[in-house]
């Protein structure tokens, strides 16, 4: 069964902090991807990665930045948390060798910035 | 780029056979239609996909038009655990050639069963 874990369930940051989202998964996919979901707007993809070091920005990549530093670790970085940045943040994966394939959900992470 | 519609809620009893319709107009040749149920506090999880007229698997079905430009979930005899919100997902990770494409959500439809 494929697993995907996200470092913290429920986050509280102050304006202007570096915050760090970790996501991990354990079934050697190629591709992770980060989304928000916020109210009325359902999921939109930040960024993902299609291997290790690559990177490909979403539809809103604004004020964020990833790391992936090895294939099975992903991670979110929010260089200077915003209020507008308070979400609930989805970490995926899926296995890397089709065009359009099952996405993995990890049980995401709800961000408050303060 | 392909838009997504859906209802924001709908509502239904134990035993019946709900049908979510997702609209998506400019859906592109290459666009596959997935669909996601995500329970409270919870990430999406996948449910069924395709690219054209029907296809069933052992919890839903998903029937799309000839001309692709809407789809429909079905649901048969939902129980009090198929309470959920239900997204849509319209488009491709990488086109024909490699580039990239594009992936977009609906802004989900929340289903309410009721005993």
């Amino acid at each position: 069964d494929v697993k995907v874990t996200q470092s913290s369930r429920y986050l509280v940051k102050r304006t202007g902090e570096k915050v760090f989202l970790e996501c991990v998964q354990d079934m050697d996919h190629e591709n992770m991807f980060w989304y928000r979901q916020d109210p009325g707007l359902g999921l939109r993809l930040i960024y993902f990665s299609y291997d290790v070091k690559m990177k490909e920005k979403g539809d809103i990549p604004e004020g964020y930045s990833v790391s992936r530093e090895k294939k099975e670790r992903f991670s979110l970085i929010l260089e200077s948390a915003s209020t507008n940045q308070t979400s609930m943040y989805l970490c995926a994966s899926s296995f890397g060798t089709g065009r359009q394939e099952t996405q993995y959900f990890g049980p995401g992470t709800r961000l408050l910035v303060l | 780029l392909a838009k997504t519609t859906q209802p924001i809620s709908m509502d239904s009893y134990e035993g019946q056979e709900v049908n979510i319709t997702c609209s998506h107009n400019n859906i592109a040749t290459n666009d596959y239609i997935t669909w996601y149920q995500q329970f409270p506090s919870q990430g999406p999880r996948f449910i069924i996909q395709g690219y054209k007229t029907k296809v069933t698997n052992e919890v839903a079905s998903l029937f799309i038009p000839a001309d692709r430009k809407s789809s429909t979930l079905s649901l048969p005899r939902v129980s009090l655990s198929d309470t959920a919100v239900y997204y849509c997902l319209v488009g491709v990770l990488r086109n024909y050639g490699g580039s990239q494409g594009n992936l977009i959500f609906g802004k989900g439809t929340k289903l309410s069963v009721k005993p």
